[in-house]
């Protein structure tokens, strides 16, 4: 079966603007869960959806956002872009919650904000 | 600090070598899992490990979770090119709705 798609798979943007990413999950998942990975901070969690609603949300300011849609396809968005979002945004899909099964992550949105 | 401690950070060695990568933390996970990362490529699965003092094998690979819950190690034998990337290790927190990574070990095995 198809994989987790995430487009697009890189951008360049400029500080100040607002950027939309977006994840389709393995077909059947419903849980849709957004990573920030860097070099110096690995992967930190952004924040899970589950049948289009959130479930927990990691430490990250307003600017980062999300939604789920009813077939499951999700986006995230940053408003206000800094220098320090630049990162890899990698998108996960599990059928069941986020903390009780196999993470299936697409190959990721990498993001460069100049 | 992260909440998962991973050790060492990066790792070279020679094909054929054995490897054990390290992940701690103080917390009591209710589940761990591993993940091996490519270049250009999401993290994939290796490994799920839910039962203290549990021992996995994949192959080369033997994954052990501690008796506590709150570590775990991954041990390569024979290691090979192919084992060349980033190690992950992700835990579940119990009453928590997330999944906490480490910041992983890169490891490079040159032939």
């Amino acid at each position: 079966k198809a994989g987790v798609t995430q487009t697009p798979r890189y951008l360049i943007k400029t500080r100040g603007q607002q950027v939309t990413l977006s994840c389709s999950p393995i077909s059947g998942h419903r849980s849709v869960s957004w990573y920030q990975q860097t070099p110096g901070q690995g992967l930190q969690f952004l924040f899970e959806y589950f049948s289009e609603t959130q479930r927990n949300k990691g430490n990250f300011p307003g600017r980062f956002s999300g939604r789920q849609f009813s077939n499951s396809r999700s986006e995230m968005n940053v408003s206000t872009l800094e220098l320090g979002d630049s990162a890899l945004y990698l998108c996960a899909s599990s059928f069941q919650v986020l903390n009780t099964g196999e993470l299936f992550f697409g190959e990721g949105s990498r993001l460069t904000v100049l | 600090t992260q909440l998962l401690e991973q050790s060492p950070q990066f790792l070279s060695i020679q094909e054929g070598e054995n490897l054990t990568v390290y992940c701690n933390s103080s917390s009591v996970f209710s589940s761990l899992q591993w993940y091996r990362q490519e270049p250009g490529e999401g993290p994939v699965l290796l490994v799920t490990v839910v039962t203290g003092g549990e021992v996995k094998k994949l192959k080369r690979l033997t994954f052990q979770f501690g008796d506590a819950r709150k570590d775990s190690s991954l041990h390569i034998t024979a290691a090979q090119p192919g084992d060349t990337g980033l190690y992950l290790c992700a835990g579940a927190l119990y009453n928590n709705n997330d999944m906490r990574f480490g910041a992983g070990t890169r490891l490079t095995v040159k032939p």
